[in-house]
């Protein structure tokens, strides 16, 4: 089982340039997310979608884009990379939303540096 | 400020000995998850507590949710090396549309 796949694994970017995190599941799940980890800090949610077509902002949204056209893949894109935007990018799926209690699938992770 | 605290924040003990790890909070949740996280990898799922006073175990791990569902507890007997990861504490939270709130973590490492 492939469960949540995210691409690219590693990656560094100079200030300024643009690129997409991408994210893929096989699970037929409703509810996307992506999160951000920092040292100190646990995850903090960017962006989450309900559903094909629908998105809405976590909290750290900015700097960040995300779309989900289809129900398998929601794309995170990163409009014009800065420092701060370093971290491990997670992506992430469940059934239905994250509060109801369901099991929670997270990707392997993405290790972004911006220099 | 964290709306869940995780205390403590590292903790280094020998093969065999227990442990407790806390998530603390001054706000009630709807439910809480506890999520282990080894290097490279991302958190998975070992437990949701959903009613106050929940107690479930899962092998040598017991999980607690407090009465007042403010808090709970990880507590880990005869810990192995295997144990040895990241442990993150999540809650669902009203004022957060019932979305996931993650504490910072505790890094447990256990020595053989």
């Amino acid at each position: 089982n492939a469960g949540v796949t995210q691409t690219p694994k590693f990656q560094v970017l100079k200030t300024g340039q643009s690129m997409t995190l991408q994210c893929a599941q096989d699970m037929n799940h409703e509810y996307m997310s992506w999160y951000r980890q920092d040292p100190g800090m646990g995850l903090r949610l960017i962006h989450y979608s309900v559903g094909a077509g629908i998105t809405d902002q976590g909290e750290v949204p900015n700097g960040y884009n995300v779309s989900r056209s289809t129900t398998e893949d929601f794309p995170l894109r990163l409009l014009s990379a800065a420092p701060s935007q370093t971290s491990v990018y997670f992506c992430a799926s469940s059934y239905s939303a994250e509060g109801s209690g369901n099991t929670i699938y997270f990707g392997e992770g993405s290790w972004l540096t911006v220099v | 400020t964290q709306l869940l605290e995780q205390s403590p924040q590292f903790l280094s003990i020998q093969e065999g000995e227990n442990l407790t790890v806390y998530c603390n909070s001054s706000s009630v949740f709807s439910s809480l998850q506890w999520y282990r996280q080894e290097p490279g990898e991302g958190p998975v799922l070992l437990v949701t507590v959903v009613t106050g006073g929940e107690v479930k175990k899962l092998k040598r791990l017991t999980f607690q949710f407090g009465d007042a569902r403010k808090d709970s507890s990880l507590h880990i007997t005869a810990a192995q090396p295997g144990d040895t990861g990241l442990y993150l504490c999540a809650g669902a939270h009203e004022e957060y549309g019932n979305k996931l709130v993650f504490g910072a973590g505790t890094i447990l490492r256990v020595k053989s």
